[in-house]
C-alpha cells in the first residue's frame, strides 16, 4: 500500500516562478528520494537525501527533509516549461523497500 | 556510461494472448533489476526484482512472471493476458539496494490489453 503522499496533487505556475511540492511519510526512514517523470516516459532520479541530512541542492533543485515532521519538500527555482512533469517522492524504511507516493503533477506555463 | 533499454514502447494485445517484455542494461555488471507497473492514479507497484541470474523475487501474486536469463537481461512474461494487466511497465536497475542508491529507469512500455 502507498504510505507516501505528495502535496499538492497538481500545481500550475508561470515560467520563472518557483515551484514547491511536499512529501509526507509515516514510518522512520533511512533516506528519501525524489524523481521526475515526463509524460509517457520513465522516471528520472533527481536527489537522494539521507535521514541525517536536512538540505540538499542540485542545480535549480533544493530538497529539504524534516524527520521530526516526517516530511520533505522539493523546490524548483526559476521554473521552465521543460520542468513540466510529475514529481514523485520515495522513501525506504527499515526493511529497505521503497514506498512511493502518487506524485505531484507540475505544469509550467510559458 | 550505463544505459537501460526497454522495448517495445507501446503494445496492444488481445485478452488471452502471451506477453514478453524485455529489458537490458549496458555498462554495469551484476545490477539489481526491477519490474514496476504504474497504473493511472495509483503510483508505482513493484512486481519483481532480481539480485542475480535466475534469482527472482515476486512482490505481488498475479498473472505475470519474470526471468533473468543473463546478468543484464530481465524479461517480464505472461502466458495469458487479462484486461487488468493493462498499464505502464517500467524496468529499472540499481547498484546495490535501490533503497540506498536509487533507481535508473527505462523509458517504459505502455501495454493495452483489449
Amino acid at each position: 500500500s502507498q504510505q507516501g503522499e505528495e502535496d499538492p496533487q497538481a500545481l500550475s505556475i508561470q515560467e520563472g516562478e518557483n515551484a514547491t511540492m511536499n512529501c509526507s511519510y509515516k514510518t522512520s526512514i533511512n533516506n528519501l528520494q525524489w524523481y521526475r517523470q515526463n509524460s509517457g516516459r520513465g522516471l528520472v532520479h533527481l536527489i537522494l537525501i539521507r535521514s541525517n541530512e536536512r538540505e540538499k541542492h542540485s542545480g535549480r533543485l533544493r530538497v529539504t527533509l524534516d524527520t521530526s515532521k516526517k516530511s520533505s519538500s522539493l523546490l524548483i527555482t526559476a521554473s521552465r516549461a521543460a520542468d513540466t512533469a510529475s514529481y514523485f517522492c520515495s522513501h525506504a524504511g527499515n526493511n529497505r523497500k521503497l514506498i512511493w507516493g502518487l506524485g505531484t503533477s507540475l505544469a509550467v506555463n510559458p | 556510461s550505463q544505459t537501460i533499454h526497454q522495448w517495445p514502447a507501446t503494445l496492444v494485445q488481445p485478452v488471452g494472448s502471451p506477453l514478453s517484455l524485455e529489458c537490458t542494461v549496458e555498462g554495469t555488471s551484476n545490477p539489481n533489476l526491477y519490474w514496476y507497473r504504474q497504473a493511472a492514479g495509483r503510483g508505482l507497484q513493484l512486481l519483481f526484482y532480481s539480485v542475480g541470474i535466475g534469482q527472482i523475487s515476486s512482490e505481488v501474486p498475479q498473472n505475470l512472471s519474470a526471468s533473468r536469463p543473463q546478468d543484464r537481461q530481465f524479461i517480464l512474461s505472461s502466458k495469458k493476458l487479462l484486461l487488468s494487466d493493462s498499464g505502464f511497465y517500467l524496468c529499472a536497475w540499481s547498484v546495490g539496494r535501490a533503497a540506498d542508491y536509487g533507481y535508473t529507469f527505462g523509458s517504459g512500455t505502455r501495454l493495452t490489453v483489449v
